[in-house]
């Protein structure tokens, strides 16, 4: 069965203070992990996509990460703005069954 | 380029009653994927459909749930009857294809039930 697991479930940041975000997956056959960025009372929004180990891709702040077993996203200097719930998620063997992580909620204090 | 569109954003019904959740994904998307999210988890997928057929509903109550697509466009889901456990976020996405596309979702449909 695949599965999805993150972690912390939970992390508060100060401002500036850079860290990291793991997901770890079972499946067979990774055709994708993809990153979500989920504010309070809206749907997740699309960060990124990796498709093979050792992948990285940028956005601002965030650095997303890959080897066969998990996924990091990095976050570097860390702003307010960033506190959100991140959410990683796999794809089943046929791309079906996408498999959300129960998601990492990132507080970050100025 | 709009969006995902879900309505109505909240609702909050008695057990045992009925409700319709519709969505309109991002034009040209299609495949379409319906998800549960009950509070403090990630998004669990309930029914993914291709056009208008569905690709996957293993996980979606059979006994109580039911969504269609009309002309592989708009969607509903619909809920009869619910039950207390059934209190969540229903989340739309939409995507370019059945194929790991990233998805694009909507802003959700709290429901809680009483």
């Amino acid at each position: 069965e695949d599965q999805v697991t993150q972690s912390p479930e939970a992390l508060r940041l100060q401002e500036g203070e850079s860290s990291s975000l793991n997901c770890s997956y079972t499946v067979s056959g990774l055709r994708g992990l993809f990153w979500y960025r989920q504010d309070p009372g809206k749907g997740p929004e699309f960060l990124f996509t990796l498709y093979s180990a050792g992948e990285e891709k940028e956005k601002e702040r965030l650095k997303a990460t890959l080897t066969k077993k998990e996924s990091f996203l990095h976050i570097t200097a860390p702003k307010p703005e960033d506190s959100a719930t991140y959410l990683c998620a796999v794809p089943g063997l046929y791309g079906q069954n996408f498999v959300f992580g129960p998601g990492t909620r990132l507080s970050v204090l100025p | 380029e709009a969006g995902v569109a879900q309505s109505p954003r909240y609702k909050i019904i008695e057990k045992r009653q009925s409700v319709a959740f519709w969505c309109n994904p991002i034009s040209g998307h299609a495949t379409l994927y319906w998800y549960q999210q009950i509070l403090g988890q990630g998004p669990k997928l309930l029914i993914q459909f291709q056009n208008n057929g569905v690709v996957d509903d293993s996980q979606l109550p059979k006994d109580r749930f039911s969504a269609e697509r009309l002309k592989g466009v708009d969607s509903t889901l619909k809920i009869q009857p619910a039950k207390l456990e059934d209190s969540a976020v229903y989340l739309c996405a939409s995507s370019l294809g059945p194929e790991p596309y990233e998805q694009y979702f909507g802003p959700g449909t709290r429901l809680t039930v009483t």
